[in-house]
Parts: C-alpha cells; structure tokens; sequence
C-alpha cells in the first residue's frame, strides 16, 4: 500500500503571502506509459466535505482560483497558495490514486498569521 | 450538476450493521466513465477510502475494512449503498459517498457527508 505523508502538519502564514504543503508518497505515483502523476489536492472547511482542488498533480479543477498551483512528480509533490486570502483557512489533503487501496495524507491545517 | 447525499442512521450500537444510501442526482449512475465511492473520515481525524463500485457492480475496498464492507448499487434508483458489519466505536465517523473518475481516481463531487455513531 501506498503511504502519503504531509508537511507540515500545521502551517500559519500571513495574508497575502505565500503558501507551501508538501506531500510525499512511499512510491512513485508516476505512471511511465501517460506521464502523469496520480495526486490529487483537496481543500476541507469546518463542517464541510473535501473540495477538489487539483488533479494530474498540477491540473486545477474548474473554478478553482488561479493561486491555488500544484507541482512535483514521482515521490514529491508540493501545493502553492501564491497570495493567501482569508477564506484559504482550510485543512489540505492529497490523495494518490496510482494503486487500490487509495490513500490520503494526513492533511495540512493552514492558518492565518 | 451532479449531487449527492447520503441516508442512514445516526446512532448505532456495537455489532450491529451499519447500512448506508447514497443518492445521485443530476445525472446517471450509469455512466461508464465513473466508478463511485465511500470515504469515512473519524471525528477530528483525516480521510480513509471504504471502497468504490462499478455501475455493473465491480467493486474495490480497502483490505482492512474488506471482510466487513459489502458496497453495492441500484441504478433504477440511481443510488449506491454501504454495508458495514460487526461496528464497534472505531466505526465512528462521518461518511461521505462521492463519485471516483474511472480513467483517474479523485473523488469529485462529495456528498455532504452523514455522522455515524457507534456507542452502546
């Protein structure tokens, strides 16, 4: 099984500047025969369910703000908040895809400074 | 735009069987490009997948929940359901049903999730 680790656990940034999660799988989701990392990006408010944020590792979903940027390939994947708003105050997941069973990281709380 | 919702109880006693619904709205359950799945997420903890189905009934589960979840589907319904036997308090935690892109894996859209509690 694939194991997903998140960095920080915690994180506070002042608004406007950036963000910066870490993600790292005990595999490489990087499948040869596409190209594609299988990672995916989840943002979850209090009392809310997950909302995808970005897939293919550094493919963002429709609607999606464009400072909310992802990156990485094989083992090592980051999410980027470019300007933080105050309504990024969320928990972060990522999630491989590559192999059954799909895992999560741990998730990132991210706070304002 | 798709939508969907989970049903079931709320309140739960050990070693009962947890049976929950999830119904899709605004569009088919049917369709060959998705597969559709469970994830519970403990109170103040993180995700993990149950499993997801098929419209032709194909299933996946995660090995540790394997021997207890049964996920199944009615698409006259347009609905999918969990079954989870023998619960103990571990069991506790928000479901959430969502539908899993077949050529992909993200979970996308969410339900709004239902809390399942186990205590005797």
């Amino acid at each position: 099984d694939i194991v997903m680790t998140q960095s920080p656990d915690s994180l506070a940034v002042s608004l406007g500047e950036r963000a910066t999660l870490n993600c790292k799988s005990s595999q490489s989701v990087l499948y040869s025969s596409n190209n594609k990392n299988y990672l995916a990006w989840y943002q979850q408010k209090p009392g809310q369910p997950p909302k995808l944020l970005i897939y293919w590792a550094s493919t963002r979903e429709s609607g999606v703000p464009d400072r909310f940027s992802g990156s990485g390939s094989g083992t090592d994947f980051t999410l980027t908040i470019s300007s933080l708003q105050a309504e990024d105050v969320a928990v972060y997941y990522c999630q491989q895809y590559y192999s059954t069973p799909y895992s999560f990281g741990q998730g990132t709380k991210l706070e304002i400074k | 735009q798709l939508q969907l919702q989970e049903s079931g109880p709320g309140l739960m006693k050990p070693s009962e069987t947890l049976s929950l619904t999830c119904t899709v709205s605004g569009g088919s359950i049917s369709s060959d490009s998705y597969y559709w799945g469970w994830i519970r997420q403990p109170p103040g903890k993180g995700l993990e997948w149950i499993g997801s189905i098929y419209y032709s009934g194909i299933t996946y589960y995660t090995p540790s929940l394997k021997s207890r979840a049964t996920i199944s589907v009615d698409t006259s319904k347009n609905q999918f359901s969990l079954k989870l036997s023998s619960v103990t308090a571990a069991d506790t935690a928000v479901y959430y049903c969502a539908r899993d892109l077949r050529n992909g894996g993200w979970f996308d859209p969410w339900g709004q999730g239902t809390l399942v509690t186990v205590s005797s």
